[in-house]
């Protein structure tokens, strides 16, 4: 089956730093990738689509100059988090989709700024 | 917009059956998937509707009716490893969009 892959899969960082999370597609080419946040026991919100080769669509309310998305290649997908903040931990999940009915869930990061 | 309603939390005994809802309203709808998701975890997929019925895969179905907005997963001969969160997600043409999800707690 298709193998999203995430890295790093865990990161603590002090406050103000950047974090660079890496999401890559490891058997297929994935044209759309997705990027999720899940806050504890809630829902996974979107919060962007990242289409390779062009500029990534942000969800309402998604600070596009914090969280910095590049899709360079079919197989690699990037979310770089910009002077994070504690309020900014959670866990980050990317997806990789195939078509409309089905997508491939990377194992997440968990982000935590102290 | 879109807008998903599952229930928050259902509690079953092992062996039982469980059916966990979800009603929907969205535009351009494609169809209706199911996730499993154990605490920790990424979600996994576990269905797709993209008609209108059931979907059978092993110990689980989920139906959907476009026409009511709804669909449902229906666990089977449940087993203390399907405890977890469960969330349906309604998919456009560009995007899926999660429900708040549904825990599940088995009882033996």
């Amino acid at each position: 089956g298709a193998v999203v892959s995430q890295h790093p899969s865990w990161v603590i960082c002090k406050s103000g730093t950047s974090v660079k999370i890496e999401c890559r597609s490891l058997d297929f080419q994935a044209t759309t990738m997705f990027w999720y946040r899940q806050f504890p026991k809630q829902s996974l919100m979107l919060m962007a689509t990242s289409n390779e080769g062009s500029k990534a669509t942000y969800e309402q309310g998604v600070e596009k100059d914090k969280f910095l998305i590049n899709h360079a290649s079919l197989t690699l997908s990037t979310l770089t988090v910009t002077s994070a903040h504690p309020e900014d931990s959670s866990f980050y999940i990317c997806s990789a989709s195939l078509g409309v009915d089905t997508q491939y869930f990377g194992p997440g990061t968990r982000l935590t700024v102290l | 917009g879109q807008s998903l309603e599952q229930p928050s939390e259902v509690t079953a005994v092992e062996g039982a059956i469980v059916q966990i809802n979800c009603t929907y309203q969205t535009s351009g709808f494609y169809g209706l998937s199911w996730y499993q998701q154990h605490d920790g975890g990424a979600p996994t997929f576990l269905s797709y509707n993209g008609l209108d019925g059931l979907e059978e895969t092993g110990r689980f179905s989920s139906f959907l009716s476009r026409s009511d907005s709804y669909g449902y997963l229906l666990l089977q001969e449940l087993q203390m490893k399907d405890s977890a969160s469960y969330f349906c997600a309604v998919s456009s043409a560009s995007k899926i969009i999660f429900g708040s999800g549904t825990r599940l707690s088995i009882r033996p």
